[in-house]
């Protein structure tokens, strides 16, 4: 069974730009949450979709956005982008979605603003 | 809010060692608790996970039990191995709401020296 996919592993990007992450949860997954990971701010939450809605949301500006397609795949994107939002961006597939799931992460995206 | 706390690394141990990586949690009512593991380059695993007080999770020898009058969740293994050299991140999900959000500790990087 495929894992988690996330494409591309890694990117590099000049501040201003806009950048699109990609990610294919397991077969049969329902649920996808993004994380943002930095060596400052360690792992915080970005969003998470369930059947094309994003059911919650992180603390972060609005240039982060995300959306769901029919098929599941999720993908991310950030706008006007600062140095600061360099990190590794990981994605996240449950079955259900509910609290208590097993969350499967994929390898993540390294993304540069230079 | 909730919240994890881990404690502070690097730990160093020797081969075959023990190995304790404290965890605390604060939490509105009953959270479902996780040990995840990342290794260097990769994103995140599940180690262990318990969703109700008493609950012991174990795996790869590996283990960590749900204490609620502690508010704990430490993670214990009897002897090490170098391979299990990685970040550990303890995290709690919310049964607050109807996601999987998970929140994280800060990580706790673990070396094993042969």
């Amino acid at each position: 069974k495929a894992g988690v996919t996330q494409t591309p592993r890694y990117l590099i990007k000049t501040r201003g730009q806009q950048v699109t992450l990609s990610c294919s949860p397991i077969s049969g997954h329902r649920s996808v949450s993004w994380y943002q990971q930095t060596p400052g701010q360690g792992l915080q939450f970005l969003f998470e979709y369930f059947s094309e809605t994003q059911r919650n949301k992180g603390n972060f500006p609005g240039r982060f956005s995300g959306r769901q397609f029919s098929n599941s795949r999720s993908e991310m994107n950030v706008s006007t982008l600062e140095l600061g939002d360099s990190a590794l961006y990981l994605c996240a597939s449950s079955l259900s979605g509910q609290w208590n799931t097993e969350a499967f992460f994929g390898q993540g995206t390294r993304l540069t603003v230079v | 809010g909730d919240s994890v706390t881990q404690m502070e690394g690097p730990v160093t141990l020797s081969e075959e060692a023990f190995l304790t990586i404290n965890c605390t949690y604060t939490a509105t009512g009953y959270p479902s608790l996780f040990w995840y593991v990342q290794y260097p380059g990769e994103g995140l695993q599940l180690l262990l996970k318990a969703t109700k007080a008493d609950d012991k999770g174990s795996n790869k020898g590996f283990e960590a039990t749900y204490r609620k009058e502690t508010t704990s969740f430490h993670l214990e293994k009897g002897s090490v191995q170098v391979s299990d050299s990685a970040v550990y991140f303890c995290a709690l999900s919310d049964p607050g709401g109807a996601t999987n959000k998970l929140i994280f500790g800060t990580g706790t990087l673990l070396a094993v020296q042969p």
